[in-house]
């Protein structure tokens, strides 16, 4: 089934430990990107990667590090999460090196306290 | 600005139409997307319409574009309750290569 996983699909931390929210692709899509879903805000883009060793800053990268080094994987990494990054992630991919028709993961739920 | 608008609530009874507004700003926007969030799961892309274009229908799914006052809108005929989610519209700005999301309507059908 061609989709989009994330993992883990809900985590709660403390402020200033290290984690990864991995996302992968089975679809051989080149473009990836990370998303934040906050009330009233809608989505906003965290970076973004238009192929394998590029990647981008989005609208609000600060806090969060991505790498592509393989076309299927996009982690997220938050070197010290802080409350305010507390959120809804979203992974997605797009066919295409651009950012049109895109399919999204399911979603990470993280609270950091 | 970069700015997409929505209205954040909609009630409507089933078996009625539902109309939900989206207002944009780029006019280099070439792609107007709509998608479905459905509780706890992450978006799916409903339909798209190309900026050339003024309509755009597939099944209950009808979308009119008003290029001159960028106004987009998806118009869900005989909604139901498996209708119910938060929409979203979202603009792929060719200026920017950037895809920009509304802050999204809340469907409820009630019965």
């Amino acid at each position: 089934e061609a989709q989009v996983t994330q993992n883990p699909r809900y985590l709660i931390t403390v402020t200033g430990k290290k984690l990864t929210v991995t996302c992968s692709q089975n679809m051989n899509h080149e473009y990836m990107s990370w998303y934040r879903q906050d009330p009233g805000l809608g989505l906003r883009q965290i970076y973004y990667s238009m192929n394998v060793e590029v990647t981008d800053k989005g609208d609000v990268p600060e806090g969060y590090k991505v790498s592509r080094k393989e076309k299927r994987n996009f982690p997220l990494i938050l070197e010290s999460p802080s409350p305010n990054q507390t959120s809804l992630y979203f992974c997605a991919s797009s066919p295409t090196g651009d950012p049109y028709e895109q399919y999204f993961g399911p979603g990470t739920r993280l609270t950091v306290t | 600005g970069e700015d997409v608008e929505q209205s954040l609530f909609l009630s409507v009874r089933e078996g009625d139409s539902s109309v939900i507004n989206c207002t944009y700003t780029d006019s280099s926007s070439t792609y107007l997307y709509w998608y479905k969030q459905e509780p706890g799961a992450g978006l799916q892309l409903l339909t798209y319409i190309f900026s050339n274009m003024d309509m755009k229908q597939d099944q209950r799914l009808t979308v009119l574009l008003n290029k001159k006052d960028k106004h987009l809108s998806l118009r869900i005929a005989d909604t139901q309750t498996g209708d119910s989610a938060i929409y979203f519209c979202a603009e792929y700005q060719s200026s920017t290569d950037k895809l920009i999301f509304g802050t999204g309507t809340r469907l409820q059908v009630f019965p």
